[in-house]
């Protein structure tokens, strides 16, 4: 058991569409990352959110937007789909801290044709 | 580019056989270190970190790695791997400049496929 669950698991959209990806994060945990694992190469850290604000991003365009709710869930948006964003989006929670390690959940599969 | 590299992007060993892989950072200064295995079909988990203190770091499943500082690396062993280590095994780092703001921000290697054949 993950204890992170995202939603959905595959996700098919046509370049120009928007997509939601949602995350739960373990029971406990307030903070929740996503990251971008596209075919071959290790995850790519997108944001971060804690207290519901967004506290770091990676290099990733304005098209890619997040939320935090008050129960610490959380959502990804992507806007404008391109085919590059073909990828496996994870999300991962810890409590905040360095010292938290990351708990990821198994992945949203999402393919932009 | 500062970045987290694992040369070997896939290993094929038999069961019983020592396993050693790779991962060599480019940041200077401190950071924290990890490995994370991912099986097939399951999420990311960790499998061992180090922040500070002894340099050989013992995680789950008889997996150990050694950090060198000098050399910049966090090799990842096993002295005798079964079947069940058949997976792709990912080395992060959390930067300096990261680490000094508080954050968990993790870069990630490109991972290592690993199969282990009876």
């Amino acid at each position: 058991d993950a204890g992170v669950t995202q939603s959905p698991t595959h996700l098919i959209k046509t370049r120009g569409q928007q997509v939601t990806l949602r995350c739960s994060p373990k029971s406990g945990h307030d903070t929740v990352s996503w990251y971008q694992q596209a075919l071959g190469q290790g995850p790519q850290f997108i944001f971060q959110y804690y207290e519901e604000e967004e506290r770091q991003r990676g290099n990733f365009p304005d098209r890619f937007s997040g939320h935090q709710f008050p129960n610490y869930s959380s959502e990804l948006n992507v806007n404008a789909l391109l085919l590059g964003d073909s990828a496996l989006y994870l999300c991962a929670s810890s409590l905040g801290g360095r010292d938290s390690p990351l708990h990821f959940g198994n992945g949203t599969r999402l393919t932009v044709t | 580019a500062q970045s987290v590299s694992q040369h070997n992007h896939h290993v094929i060993l038999s069961e019983a056989a020592s396993l050693e892989l790779g991962c060599n950072y480019s940041y200077g200064g401190t950071v924290n270190l990890f490995w994370y295995v991912q099986y097939p079909g399951q999420h990311l988990q960790l499998l061992l970190k180090y922040f500070s203190g002894d340099p050989l770091v013992k995680g789950i499943k008889g997996f150990e790695a050694e950090f060198i500082k000098s050399k910049f690396s966090f090799n990842l062993r096993k002295p005798s791997v079964q079947w069940s280590d058949t997976a792709e095994y990912f080395c992060a780092v959390i930067p300096p400049g990261i680490l000094t703001g508080g954050g968990n921000k993790l870069t990630f290697g490109t991972g290592t496929q690993l199969k282990v054949e009876l």
